[in-house]
């Protein structure tokens, strides 16, 4: 069963816009959320993340939104950059589960010049 | 705080052969993970120790797997008689216990069975 799912492979934005990830999860059990960036050939990069009792978390160029009704998280880059194109993870966690880590199936983000 | 480190950062081999990975997390990192990757695929939880004790390990995990963490620091992934569907990219990663959840990777260990 997929308790964390990213719908879209692949978005394709142009420089300066906005990018905008999504994310569903199904367990009511998690009450952390976070966004990783993964470039080829290398581990994932922890980028942003969210406690559940908040519905906003904002560091620079990146805001992540959560909308618990909906167990949907997005993630909004703006404005975007060539560098940030990369496959971004929606992950979910708990203290319940030992901290480990669910990860969504990941977004390719290309951002164009 | 040098990061996490994995070693070898490939290893290619014969099915049925075994193999070996290491890990070494951040220093005063007390929980450390192991997570497999698969083509298309977020990373799946395999293990996680809590200093030397290995508190869980998922049901991916089968008995040709066993991982250690003999003193709390480093800990290895053996896969025993190795199949073709092993290969994948092998990713540790680490944090302290309590406070956020982030967890830091290392640059993972490609597997390639042929």
């Amino acid at each position: 069963d997929q308790q964390v799912k990213q719908n879209s492979p692949s978005l394709s934005v142009q420089e300066g816009r906005i990018s905008i990830l999504n994310c569903d999860y199904t367990n009511s059990m998690f009450d952390y959320f976070l966004w990783y960036k993964k470039y080829p050939a290398e581990g994932p990069t922890f980028l942003i993340s969210i406690s559940s009792i908040k519905d906003k978390n904002e560091d620079g160029r990146f805001t992540v939104f959560l909308n618990k009704s909906a167990k949907h998280l997005s993630l909004h880059i703006v404005p975007s950059q060539p560098g940030d194109s990369a496959v971004y993870f929606c992950a979910a966690s708990g203290e319940t589960s030992g901290s480990r880590l669910t990860f969504g199936e990941g977004t390719q983000l290309t951002v164009n010049p | 705080d040098t990061g996490v480190s994995q070693n070898p950062r490939h290893k290619i081999t014969k099915r049925g052969q075994n193999v070996t990975f290491r890990c070494d997390p951040i220093s005063e990192h007390n929980r450390l993970y192991w997570y497999r990757q698969t083509l298309g695929q977020g990373p799946e939880f395999l293990t996680y120790f809590q200093n030397e004790a290995q508190l869980e390990k998922s049901r991916l995990l089968s008995d040709r797997f066993s991982a250690e963490r003999p003193k709390g620091s480093f800990s290895t992934l053996e896969i025993q008689r190795t199949e073709q569907g092993d290969s994948a990219m092998y990713l540790c990663a680490s944090k302290r216990t309590g406070g956020s959840y982030e967890q830091y990777f290392g640059p993972g260990t490609r597997l390639t069975v042929t």
